[in-house]
């Protein structure tokens, strides 16, 4: 148990629509970072928030897009989904600013259908 | 940091040992991680080793690092069927933000 949660657990959506995915950090943790796993893949950086700033992004098109909240929640949105856009979205919280010797804390995943 | 290669199945007995590897491709890795995913799951921290160190051992799991030929191996002693699962390795690089996550490794246990 992380102590990050995230929702919701299942969505199926259509093509060119849009979709918000919500992500609950631990308490205190001020970066947030989203992936995307495909399946039969590892998971894939998309893009990282600390203190409602983002802090790094990966090869992901800006239809791709976030918000951090102060109260430790954030979300991704995606515009204008493609059949490829199908995946697990995993979100991690970690308690500094980030960088990549800080343990991230991963949520269970919201798992996203386009049809 | 991005390739990150991994075995993709991996089929042992009850009560052996089992050996995870992988190998990565950039010298600027930091932390080495390993997480675990059950069907349907997120990702489970299991265990890390900073790049300075060449083993780190908690309780049945054993982290082998071997820097010159950036191969790191994950050992899970008397593997029980719990174990079953998708084992990532996933590197941190300096100055990077991320983690870079290999394509996993699939663990049955026979039981």
């Amino acid at each position: 148990e992380t102590g990050v949660t995230q929702s919701p657990t299942h969505l199926i959506k259509t093509r060119g629509q849009q979709v918000t995915l919500r992500c609950s950090s631990q308490s205190g943790h001020n970066t947030v970072s989203w992936y995307q796993q495909a399946l039969g893949q590892g998971p894939q950086f998309i893009f990282q928030y600390y203190r409602e700033e983002e802090n790094g992004r990966g090869n992901f098109p800006p239809r791709f897009s976030g918000l951090q909240f102060p109260n430790y929640s954030s979300e991704l949105n995606v515009n204008a989904l493609e059949l490829d856009d199908s995946a697990l979205y995993l979100c991690a919280s970690s308690l500094g600013r980030g960088g990549s010797q800080e343990t991230q804390y991963f949520g269970p995943g919201t798992r996203l259908l386009v049809l | 940091g991005e390739d990150v290669e991994q075995s993709l199945f991996l089929s042992v007995r009850e009560g052996d040992s089992s050996v995870i590897n992988c190998t990565y491709t950039d010298s600027s890795s930091t932390y080495l991680y390993w997480y675990k995913q059950e069907p349907g799951a997120g990702l489970q921290l299991l265990t890390y080793i900073f790049s300075n160190m060449d083993m780190k051992q908690d309780q049945r799991l054993t982290v082998l690092l071997n820097k010159k030929d950036k191969h790191l191996s994950l050992r899970i002693a008397d593997t029980q069927t719990g174990d079953s699962a998708i084992y990532f390795c996933a590197e941190g690089l300096t100055g990077a933000n991320n983690l870079f996550f290999g394509t996993g490794t699939r663990l049955t246990v026979i039981p």
